[in-house]
């Protein structure tokens, strides 16, 4: 199985802080990455898709790269309603898909 | 509106089964794949299987082979997740998921249903 492995778990940042979260795949996946932020009590949301393809509607301070094993989660400009919890997920594997763990962002 | 409404909480005992269902709205039910995937209390996310709502034909997570079956209703655009011989481990919110047309990743959701196993 394939595993997905972000970093890091958790950190704090501030309000118009540019961050990056990191996803890397145990094997080659290609471009078949998506991002989701979740909050609690709801379902996650999805950001991007394709690796790099920003789902209609998200803010464009999202931005997605990376192919093979290393991709990153990029927001340029931290606003209040992102703090939340992060997952990538690799759907190379189709049917079967795998999480990473989460980085939960928190107010610095 | 595209939408996914699951059924409510469940309390269950250990070695009990619980059925939860996903009812579809706003799209025709059966172009869409769907997907389990389930949340333990602060946990990641965990996918589970595949449902084919055409053909009913499904792919399990090994993990779950032989204690989760996984069914459709197309007369009422529902699909329904089965596990068996739960145990305290189970305990966790079960969602639904419609895979894109373009790729296996989710835009819908369902609300998620909690599920608890306890004696």
């Amino acid at each position: 199985a394939i595993r997905m492995t972000q970093s890091p778990s958790s950190f704090s940042a501030s309000t118009g802080d540019r961050v990056t979260i990191t996803c890397r795949a145990s094997q080659g996946i290609s471009s078949y990455l998506a991002w989701y932020q979740q909050k609690p009590g709801k379902a996650p949301k999805l950001l991007i898709y394709a690796a790099s393809t920003l789902q209609s509607g998200v803010p464009s301070r999202f931005s997605g790269s990376g192919s093979g094993t290393d991709f990153t989660l990029t927001i340029s400009c931290l606003q209040s309603e992102d703090f939340a919890t992060y997952y990538c997920q690799q759907y190379y594997s189709y049917p079967s898909s795998t999480f990473g763990q989460g980085t939960k962002l928190e107010i610095k | 509106q595209v939408q996914l409404v699951q059924s409510g909480a469940e309390v269950k005992k250990p070695g009990a089964s619980v059925k939860v269902s996903c009812k579809a709205s706003g799209y025709t039910f059966t172009s869409y794949y769907m997907h389990w995937v389930r949340q333990a209390p602060g946990q990641g996310l965990e996918w589970m299987g595949i449902i084919n709502p055409s053909g009913g034909s499904t792919s399990y997570a090994q993990k779950f082979q032989g204690r989760v079956t996984m069914t459709r209703d197309t007369s009422t655009s529902t699909v329904y997740m089965e596990l068996s011989s739960l145990r305290s481990e189970d305990t966790a919110v079960y969602y639904c998921a419609r895979e894109d047309l373009s790729g296996s990743y989710y835009i819908i959701w369902g609300q998620g249903t909690m599920v608890t196993v306890s004696s």
